[in-house]
C-alpha cells in the first residue's frame, strides 16, 4: 500500500530560521514520483517540486531545498532564512507511475508559522 | 495564462440534497482529477477525467461522480448529501504526458 507520513504536525519558528519539513513514503513500486505542495491560508494548493525515482540528485530553487534519500524513503523539505510568507501548510504528495498518471496521494501536513 | 478555476466558491446545502461543482482546467491541460480535502487532512483522491472518460477512482462511494466535457472542463456531482460530506472539495489538471497537477482554489461545501 501506498502511505505518505508527515510526523510534524506543526512547526512554529522566528523568522530567518532555516527549518526542515520531514516525509517519509511508503510505496512497493519501483518508479514513482514524489512532490511538495504548499497551501496558504487561501486555500489553493501550490505545486513546489515533482522528483522521480530516479533521480536523487538534491534540488536547491532559492531559498528551498530538497533533499531525496531512497535508502531511507525520505523527501525533506527546507526553507532556509525563513520568512513570514512561508507560513502556510506544506504537503508531501506520491504518485506512482504507470497505466495513467496516477492519483496523488498525500501526507497530512505539517503547518509551518513564521512568526516577525 | 488563466490557472485552474472552480466555481461557486462557497455552497451550503442541506442533508439528502445534491450538488454540482464545476471545474475549468488551466490551459493547455486535458486531464482533470478532484480531491476531498477535510478540515486538517490532506486531500484525498476522488477521481480522474481523461478524454471525457472517468480513468482513475479512489474509494469514493457511488454518490460521487463526474463528467468531462469536450473542451475539458469537468463537474463534480455529489448526491443524496451527509454531513459527512462537508469538505473543501479542490479540481487539479495536468497534461497527458506530466504528473505535476495545478490546483483550483476550491469550493468549500457544508451540509447542514
Amino acid at each position: 500500500a501506498q502511505k505518505v507520513t508527515q510526523a510534524q504536525t506543526e512547526i512554529s519558528v522566528v523568522e530567518k530560521e532555516d527549518v526542515t519539513l520531514d516525509c517519509v513514503y511508503e510505496t512497493r513500486d519501483t518508479t514513482y514520483y514524489l512532490f511538495w505542495y504548499k497551501q496558504p491560508p487561501s486555500g489553493e494548493l501550490v505545486f513546489l517540486i515533482r522528483r522521480n525515482s530516479f533521480d536523487e540528485q538534491n534540488e536547491i530553487s532559492g531559498r528551498y531545498s530538497w533533499n531525496f534519500q531512497k535508502s531511507t524513503s525520505s523527501f525533506n523539505f527546507t526553507i532556509t532564512a525563513s520568512q513570514v510568507v512561508d507560513s502556510a501548510v506544506y504537503f508531501c504528495a506520491l504518485s506512482e507511475v504507470g497505466g495513467s498518471q496516477g492519483n496523488l496521494i498525500f501526507g497530512k501536513g505539517t503547518k509551518l508559522s513564521v512568526k516577525p | 495564462d488563466a490557472g485552474v478555476t472552480q466555481s461557486p466558491t462557497h455552497l451550503i446545502k442541506t442533508r439528502g440534497q445534491q450538488v454540482t461543482l464545476r471545474c475549468s482546467p488551466k490551459s493547455g491541460h486535458d486531464t482533470v482529477s478532484w480531491y476531498q480535502q477535510a478540515l486538517g487532512q490532506g486531500p484525498q483522491f476522488i477521481f480522474q477525467y481523461y478524454e471525457e472518460e472517468e480513468r482513475q477512482r479512489g474509494n469514493f462511494p457511488d454518490r460521487f461522480s463526474g463528467h468531462q466535457f469536450p473542451n475539458y472542463s469537468s463537474e463534480l456531482n455529489v448526491n443524496a448529501l451527509l454531513l459527512g460530506d462537508s469538505a473543501l472539495y479542490l479540481c487539479a489538471s495536468s497534461r497527458t504526458s506530466r504528473y505535476e497537477q495545478y490546483f483550483g482554489p476550491g469550493t468549500r461545501l457544508t451540509v447542514t
